[in-house]
């Protein structure tokens, strides 16, 4: 079966300094993967997707960028956090077509 | 264009009452519908889903839904609720054009049970 796992669960930062979010799926090949960004009481905010190695779509504009260096693996980044970077980030899989998307269980990021 | 719109933000229901969160679709094609539930700090995990084989979809937990085109919804029901049904819900449509298979979820509804 599928699996997918992001890490750390909680993150605390100051401003300025680097991030880095890591996504593995197992168990499938060539998924679709994507990031989303939920802030507190908020809906789901798509931030990035990918559909194959070093493919890259940006849904909005921000401080934050997406790698994807292997077939099964996500990692979202930034350089310097903002305060307004703050959220709860999940990361999603999706073999295609009108199939459903499956999520990991996310990442706090408090920006201090 | 694809969206979906959920209609209450939050619903609060006595333990042992109907559940029934509500859901209307707007789409230029037969629509691909999901419901997902959230946990407190988890992620999203996948409920039901409509690819319309059948009107009404059974799920987990004991909810199902049922896709009427004539009203553009996609209620969610549960006959029974239990404590552990609190959370946060939520309805999504697939965009079909999308190569990417990317969905319009929803801003969700927090269901709150009372004892």
């Amino acid at each position: 079966s599928q699996t997918i796992h992001q890490w750390p669960a909680t993150l605390v930062q100051p401003v300025g300094s680097p991030l880095s979010l890591e996504c593995t799926v197992e168990g499938t090949s060539n998924p679709n993967l994507y990031w989303y960004r939920q802030a507190a009481g908020r809906g789901l905010q798509l931030l990035f997707y990918s559909v194959g190695i070093g493919q890259i779509s940006s849904e909005v504009p921000q401080n934050l960028s997406a790698s994807r260096p292997q077939d099964r693996q996500f990692i979202l980044s930034s350089k310097k956090l903002l305060l307004s970077d703050s959220g709860f980030y999940l990361c999603a899989w999706s073999t295609g077509g009108n199939q459903p998307q499956h999520f990991g269980d996310g990442t706090r990021l408090s920006i201090l | 264009a694809q969206s979906v719109t959920q209609l209450g933000s939050h619903v609060s229901v006595s333990e042992g009452a109907l559940v029934l969160l509500r859901c209307n679709y707007s789409s230029s094609v037969p629509p691909y519908l999901f419901w997902y539930v959230q946990y407190p700090n988890q992620g999203l995990q996948l409920l039901l889903k409509y690819t319309s084989a059948a009107t009404l979809v059974k799920g987990i937990n004991g909810f199902e839904a049922e896709f009427k085109k004539s009203e553009t919804s996609f209620h969610l029901t549960k006959p029974s609720a239990h404590m552990s049904d609190a959370a946060e819900y939520f309805c999504a449509v697939s965009v079909p054009e999308s190569s990417a298979s990317k969905i319009i979820f929803g801003s969700g509804t927090r269901l709150s049970i009372r004892p």
